[in-house]
C-alpha cells in the first residue's frame, strides 16, 4: 500500500499561472482533504470531500478549485497563483473506525510563487 | 476565529526531560481530540488520541490529559528523546462532521542531546 501519494513534490510558479496538484489514496477511504501549512499558522483546510461526488469549502478556500475525479483521486487547481498561495499543500484521506477518524497524510508538495 | 489554541509554539528540553504542550479550544460540540506528529519533510502522522469521556490516555512514553471543564487538553511527552524532536499539533473534530479536524498551529519541540 502507497497510502497518500502526492505530486508533484516541489513546484515554481510565476504569479497568474495555474496548476493542478494531484493526489490519490488507496485505502479505500471515503473523506479527503487538502491543507495548506504555513509558518506559526498550522495545517488550515483548504477543502475537503466527504464522498465520491461531494465537496465542500473549508477554512480559506479563495483562490483554489478541487475535484474528486473518483473514489481514489481528489485533485486542487490553482487557477491564477499569486505569491500568498506560497505554502506546503497537503493532501489526507480517513475514515471513521470505531469513533475515531485518523486522517492519513501525503508528503506534501512544496509551492513557491514568485 | 482560531478555534484550537496552541502553546508553546517551540519548546527545547532536554534528553530524559518531560515535554508538555497545551491546548485550549472553544467548541464544546468538539468530542475527538487527535495529536499529529510531523518531522521535517513529511506529511504529519497521527500519535495519540482521546475522547471527552476520559481524563487521561497513555500510549508508551506519550500521555494526553484531558480537562473539560477548562476546555483545555495537552500533551505529555515522558523521558524526551531526541528522536522526538518534531512539530506536534493539536487538534478537534466532532463526529458528526465526517471527520473534519480544526488544527492548533503547532510546536517545534527540540530535544538536546
Amino acid at each position: 500500500n502507497a497510502g497518500v501519494t502526492q505530486t508533484p513534490k516541489f513546484q515554481v510558479l510565476k504569479t497568474g499561472q495555474s496548476m493542478t496538484l494531484q493526489c490519490a489514496q488507496d485505502m479505500n477511504h471515503n473523506s479527503m482533504y487538502w491543507y495548506r501549512q504555513d509558518p506559526g499558522m498550522g495545517l488550515r483546510l483548504i477543502y475537503y470531500s466527504a464522498s465520491e461526488g461531494t465537496t465542500d469549502k473549508g477554512e480559506v478556500p479563495n483562490g483554489y478549485n478541487v475535484s474528486r475525479l473518483n473514489k481514489r483521486e481528489f485533485s486542487l487547481r490553482l487557477e491564477s497563483a499569486a505569491p500568498s498561495q506560497t505554502s506546503v499543500y497537503f493532501c489526507a484521506s480517513s475514515e471513521e473506525a470505531q469513533g475515531r477518524y485518523e486522517q492519513y497524510f501525503g508528503p506534501g508538495t512544496r509551492l513557491t510563487v514568485t | 476565529q482560531q478555534q484550537v489554541k496552541q502553546s508553546p509554539q517551540s519548546l527545547i528540553v532536554q534528553k530524559g526531560g518531560i515535554s508538555i504542550i497545551n491546548c485550549a479550544y472553544e467548541n464544546t460540540a468538539f468530542d475527538y481530540f487527535p495529536w499529529y506528529q510531523q518531522f521535517p519533510g513529511k506529511g504529519p502522522a497521527l500519535l495519540i488520541a482521546i475522547r471527552p469521556d476520559v481524563s487521561e490516555k497513555k500510549e508508551g512514553r506519550f500521555t494526553i490529559s484531558f480537562n473539560k471543564s477548562a476546555k483545555q487538553f495537552s500533551l505529555h511527552i515522558m523521558d524526551s528523546q531526541p528522536g522526538d524532536s518534531a512539530t506536534y499539533f493539536c487538534a478537534a473534530a466532532y463526529s458528526s462532521n465526517t471527520g473534519k479536524l480544526i488544527f492548533g498551529q503547532g510546536t517545534t519541540l527540540q530535544v538536546k542531546p
